[in-house]
């Protein structure tokens, strides 16, 4: 069975800070997403990452993929208040479809 | 941009009763799938479908819930007699192809009381 798990639960930060957000998983996966909630919405998906040493950026956040170590981030450069939202990963076993996601990181940004 | 849309966005029920949530994939999609998060907690994984039968399921999905594509659009998940620990959002995704990027609705509200 595949296990993720997030690290840290909760995240408060201040605006122009940087912080990463980190992402363990259990088995080989083939592919690791990244999705944004906000509270009381759906997930939004920020990143694929479909290979071992894939980076991806867009605006202020940048993920990246190990896939040796099964781990992920998601790294923050310079927050700002629209950040705040709930991030969650999520991956498959590989070869499965039915994804499996992390517990989730609360991140705040406070002015 | 093409979206999936799910319907009702909230469902109030009483214990006991049955519940179908829609859910409308993108429409080039062939796999389709329903998760759900209680309130506060991580998504998990319910079940997926394709080509008209379940693939997967996991073991939230009993006996009491089903799964139905009944026309071309639709797609449908019937909770025969809802508990109490029914409570949760209900998220709908769809993906064009095996290991594709599964996207997801808007998700209902199941509130049980």
């Amino acid at each position: 069975e595949l296990k993720v798990e997030q690290n840290p639960l909760f995240l408060s930060m201040q605006e122009g800070k940087n912080y990463t957000i980190y992402c363990n998983y259990s088995t080989t996966s083939d592919r690791l997403y990244w999705y944004r909630q906000d509270p009381g919405k759906s997930l939004e998906s920020l990143f694929v990452l479909l290979s071992n040493g894939a980076v991806k950026q867009e605006g202020r956040l940048m993920a990246s993929l190990d896939t040796k170590a099964r781990l992920s981030t998601l790294h923050i450069t310079a927050a700002v208040h629209d950040l705040s939202a709930t991030y969650f990963c999520a991956a498959p076993i590989f070869g499965n479809e039915k994804l499996t996601f992390g517990t989730g990181t609360r991140l705040t940004i406070i002015p | 941009e093409p979206e999936v849309t799910q319907t009702p966005s909230h469902q109030v029920t009483q214990m006991g009763q049955e519940v179908i949530l829609r859910c409308v994939p993108i429409s080039n999609h062939l796999y389709f799938y329903w998760y759900r998060q209680i309130l506060g907690q991580k998504v998990e994984f319910l079940v997926s479908f394709y080509n008209n039968e379940i693939s997967e399921k996991s073991e939230i999905f009993d006996d009491q819930f089903s799964v139905e594509r009944p026309d071309g659009s639709n797609f449908t998940l019937k909770i025969r007699s809802t508990k109490l620990e029914d409570s949760a959002m209900y998220f709908c995704a769809s993906s064009e192809r095996v290991g594709g990027e599964q996207y997801f609705g808007p998700g209902t509200r199941l509130t049980v009381t």
